[in-house]
């Protein structure tokens, strides 16, 4: 069965941290993996994984992929109160067309 | 920005009562997605459809609830008779064929 586990489940950190959200996948025949924030409302995309070892950055978040080993991270640095959200990290299958496989999340809290 | 259109936004129900979602995709998005989100879970796939066809529907819980997207254009769904268990928040999603999938803002659904 295919399965994406998330950890931590939740972290608190301060702001000026940096952070680690690590998302690894059990997935037959996949096809990319993908990492979404979510506030109080929907899931907004923010990067899409096909390769492993290429880096995908936006201003202060950037992940990878390892394809060998069947994980990801997102790192975010010098986090920021609005950097508080539930991130989420999905895969997907070429079996599957275009079905998401999400885990279960990880809450991040950044306090002042 | 395009964005998905979802409503009503919140709902709360009686169990046994009868509740309807509906969805307007992003135009011209031909893969339409309803999730359901449980609290504290990642979003899992309801119902795929591409167009006006059913793609996928295995995790539809089809004694109660249906879905349909008759143009091929939005989308609703529903629930009869809705029970405890189905509180949660229902997620859509459209994207182009193949590509990277755009959510809706949610309905919060709570059932007492």
């Amino acid at each position: 069965e295919d399965k994406v586990v998330q950890s931590p489940l939740s972290l608190v950190v301060h702001e000026g941290d940096t952070v680690t959200l690590n998302c690894s996948y059990e997935v037959t025949n996949f096809r990319s993996l993908l990492w979404y924030k979510q506030e109080k409302k929907a899931p907004t995309f923010l990067f899409m994984l096909t390769s492993s070892g290429i880096e995908k950055k936006s201003g202060r978040l950037s992940s990878i992929l390892d394809k060998k080993e069947l994980f990801s991270i997102l790192n975010i640095t010098a986090t920021q109160t609005g950097d508080s959200a539930i991130y989420l990290c999905a895969v997907e299958a070429t079996s599957n067309t275009g079905k998401l496989i999400f885990g279960q999340g990880t809450t991040l809290q950044v306090k002042p | 920005e395009a964005e998905v259109a979802q409503s009503p936004r919140y709902k709360i129900t009686e169990k046994s009562q009868a509740v309807a979602f509906w969805c307007d995709p992003i135009s011209g998005h031909a893969t339409l997605y309803w999730y359901r989100q449980i609290l504290g879970q990642g979003p899992e796939l309801l119902v795929q459809f591409q167009d006006e066809s059913v793609v996928d529907d295995s995790q539809l819980p089809k004694d109660r609830f249906s879905a349909e997207r008759l143009k091929g254009v939005d989308s609703t769904l529903k629930i009869q008779p809705a029970e405890l268990g189905d509180s949660a928040m229902y997620l859509c999603a459209s994207s182009p064929q193949g590509r990277t999938q755009y959510f809706g803002p949610g309905t919060r659904l709570t059932v007492l």
